[in-house]
């Protein structure tokens, strides 16, 4: 079956600092995968995603590369901002089905 | 701005009385979920309709069902909560009318207490 495995947190970084969280996934077929962003209080938000091999997907300096060859997304940002604070969720879907598999998510502290 | 609503943000219910989540979306998409998100763990998706077809994960508990009226509006009943149906619900939408775009869209989510 289809897992993703992220890196456990939390991710505590100073403002400025370069940002990787590791993702790496399990699936049949090939799977489009996206990162998703929980900040406090709040539901998921799509950042940003990729469906096919060697695409990056990127968004709000965020950025990914989809690698079939060592099936992972890493998601990474140059600088961090306070306001990047929040939980980070790699998840995958295959083929055209309806479900996303999430990871168990990442929390990243930036602070001052 | 188009988007997904749930009401009401916060519920507290007793153990075993019934509780209804609501959704309602802007969207005109045609497929809708709901996903529990307890403490500290990803999402783990209860059932979803496309269209009028409902679509139940095998592991979910006979205890959450749903329904879903009409496009704009879904609904998670919990016919008997426990103090492990304390969780966030998330409901999401989608459209599998642009295959590129399989994309869900969550709403802020209803974060459940059992008392």
């Amino acid at each position: 079956g289809n897992s993703v495995t992220q890196m456990e947190g939390p991710v505590t970084l100073s403002e400025e600092a370069f940002l990787t969280i590791n993702c790496t996934y399990t699936a049949t077929g090939y799977p489009s995968l996206f990162w998703y962003v929980q900040y406090p209080g709040e539901g998921l938000q799509l950042l940003l995603k990729a469906t096919k091999a060697d695409d990056k997907g990127s968004n709000k300096g965020f950025e990914a590369t989809y690698r079939k060859e060592t099936t992972s997304f890493h998601l990474e940002k140059g600088s961090v901002q306070v306001s990047d604070s929040a939980v980070y969720f790699c998840a995958l879907r295959t083929g055209t089905a309806s479900k996303l598999t999430f990871g168990t998510g990442t929390r990243l502290q930036v602070t001052l | 701005d188009a988007m997904v609503i749930q009401n009401p943000r916060y519920q507290v219910t007793q153990f075993g009385k019934p509780v209804t989540l609501s959704c309602s979306q802007t969207l005109n998409h045609n497929v809708m979920y709901w996903y529990q998100q307890k403490s500290s763990q990803a999402p783990k998706l209860l059932f979803h309709y496309y269209d009028k077809d409902f679509n139940n994960e095998a592991d979910t508990p006979d205890n959450f069902q749903s329904r879903r009226p009409n496009t704009s509006f879904c609904f998670l009943d919990i016919r008997s909560p426990g103090l492990g149906d304390a969780a966030m619900y998330l409901c999401a939408t989608s459209t599998k009318n642009i295959p590129s775009s399989y994309e869900q869209y969550f709403g802020p989510g209803t974060r459940l207490t059992v008392t």
